[in-house]
């Protein structure tokens, strides 16, 4: 079945600098990925997508890249805000969702 | 717009007791329903699938007759945890395709479970 790694579990950074994370997937039928922002005790957010016909793909100071060939697709997030805090994940979907594994991001004021 | 509503957001219970958790479709229907369980700042991991009118498929692991699954209508999918313990304990979400664009969930708000 499908397997979606993501890295870094933890990550912290300082307010301003840029965070990223990662995600690789194996089911080559996988054509959508999500990424989701939740915080602690809520529903997560779809923040932004991306389909495979698509290489990059930005949204103010949140970008997607997918790399379809090496099955790589990251989540860039720039210029980053204490609000930025959360539990970030990705996911794949083909034929059904499956999740990354989850990364806690920190931003330090 | 589509929202999923799930009830209860809390519920604190003692161990032995059982405990339903509620997920609602609201404005779609809902055909399918994933049920997660969640460990503080990890990402979800799958429990089972209701499917409405047939049984649930439960995960490699999860124990079917301690979490049981009911999905009796297109807007209703019921969670129990049966014989609750405190290892029982943690955040259980809810999660809907979108009937048309399968690719889109709708989540519901979760219910974080403490057992006595």
């Amino acid at each position: 079945g499908e397997n979606v790694e993501q890295h870094p579990s933890t990550l912290s950074v300082q307010e301003g600098d840029s965070a990223v994370i990662k995600c690789t997937y194996s089911d080559s039928a996988s054509n959508y990925f999500p990424w989701y922002k939740q915080e602690l005790g809520k529903r997560p957010q779809l923040i932004i997508d991306i389909r495979s016909n698509v290489g990059e793909k930005k949204d103010q100071r949140i970008a997607v890249t997918l790399n379809k060939t090496a099955k790589h697709f990251s989540l860039h997030i720039t210029e980053t805000q204490p609000e930025d805090s959360a539990v970030y994940f990705c996911a794949s979907f083909g034929n059904q969702f499956y999740f990354g594994t989850g990364t806690s991001l920190t931003v330090i004021p | 717009g589509a929202v999923v509503s799930q009830h209860p957001s809390r519920v604190i219970c003692k161990s032995g007791t059982s405990v339903k958790i509620e997920c609602r479709s609201l404005d779609f229907q809902a055909t399918t329903m994933f049920w997660y369980r969640q460990f503080p700042k990890k990402s979800l991991m799958l429990m089972a699938t209701s499917n409405e009118g047939s049984k649930a498929t439960y995960e490699q692991g999860v124990e079917k007759d301690k979490f049981l699954i009911n999905h009796a209508s297109l807007t209703l999918s019921t969670l129990t945890v049966t014989s609750a313990h405190p290892e029982d304990s943690s955040f259980y979400i809810c999660s809907a395709p979108h009937s048309v664009y399968r690719e889109k969930l709708f989540f519901g708000s979760g219910t974080q479970l403490s057992v006595l």
